[in-house]
C-alpha cells in the first residue's frame, strides 16, 4: 500500500517551455501532497504543500508564479515549471499523505533537464 | 526550530559488515516523529520507519534495527550483515505535530562493496 507514482520520470526542454509534472497516489487518497526538490548529493528542499481543492502553500524563496501546483483530486498533484531555465533542471520529487500529519510517501521522483 | 544531523556524509563497507547510521536531532518539542528513509540510486524515496517520541523501544526489522535514545536525542539505524542492494543514501527526518512538514538530515551515502 501507500504508493506514489510520478510521470514523466525524465523530461529534456528547451529554455523558455513549460513543463508538467504529475503526482499520483494509485492506492489511497491524498489529503496532502508535498513538492520538494533535490540537487546532487544534497538533500532534499521542500518547495511546496498542497491541500486538495486549496491553494498550495509555498516556502520561502520559491516563486509560485514560475512553479504551478494544482492540487485538483485526492489522487492527483501537478507541479508546472513555467519558461523553464537551465537553472531549474534538477530531480523534482513529490510525496503525498493521508492528511497532513501522517507519514509521507515518495514518489520516484522526475529528471528535468532544460537545455 | 528543529534540526537534524547526520554526522557521516559516507560509508564503505563490505558485504557482510554490520553498518550503523548516526542521527541526532535537536528540538524543544516533546511529542514529535522521527523517519528513516532510504534513496537508491534509481531516486525514490523509500520509507522505513516511523518513531514518536513517546515509544522509546528499538525496533528490528530483519537486518535492520533502529536504537531510539531520547537521552541523547539520537535515532540511529544499524543494516546487519550489509548487502550490495543496500547501496544507497539514508536520510533521518523529523516532524513534530503542529508541523506536517518534514525536516531532513544532509543524508548519509552507504556504499556496500561485494
Amino acid at each position: 500500500g501507500a504508493v506514489v507514482s510520478q510521470h514523466p520520470s525524465w523530461v529534456i526542454c528547451k529554455s523558455g517551455t513549460s513543463v508538467k509534472i504529475e503526482c499520483r497516489s494509485l492506492d489511497f487518497q491524498a489529503t496532502t501532497m508535498f513538492w520538494y526538490r533535490q540537487f546532487p548529493k544534497q538533500s532534499l528542499m521542500l518547495m511546496a504543500t498542497s491541500n486538495e481543492g486549496s491553494k498550495a502553500t509555498y516556502e520561502q524563496g520559491v516563486e509560485k508564479d514560475k512553479f504551478l501546483i494544482n492540487h485538483a483530486s485526492l489522487t492527483l498533484s501537478t507541479l508546472t515549471v513555467t519558461s523553464a531555465h537551465p537553472e531549474d533542471s534538477s530531480f523534482y520529487i513529490c510525496s503525498a499523505s493521508y492528511w497532513e500529519g501522517e507519514t509521507q510517501y515518495f514518489g520516484p521522483g522526475t529528471r528535468l533537464l532544460v537545455l | 526550530a528543529q534540526k537534524v544531523t547526520q554526522a557521516q556524509t559516507e560509508i564503505s563497507v563490505v558485504e557482510k559488515e554490520d553498518v550503523t547510521l548516526d542521527c541526532v536531532y535537536e528540538t524543544r518539542d516533546t511529542t514529535y516523529y522521527l523517519f528513516w528513509y532510504k534513496q537508491p540510486p534509481s531516486g525514490e524515496l523509500v520509507f522505513l520507519i516511523r518513531r514518536n517520541s513517546f515509544d522509546e523501544q528499538n525496533e528490528i526489522s530483519g537486518r535492520y534495527s533502529w536504537n531510539f535514545q531520547k537521552s541523547t536525542s539520537s535515532f540511529n539505524f544499524t543494516i546487519t550483515a550489509s548487502q550490495v542492494v543496500d547501496s544507497a543514501v539514508y536520510f533521518c527526518a523529523f516532524r513534530t505535530p503542529n508541523d506536517y512538514k518534514l525536516s531532513f538530515g544532509a543524508g548519509t551515502t552507504v556504499t556496500v562493496r561485494a
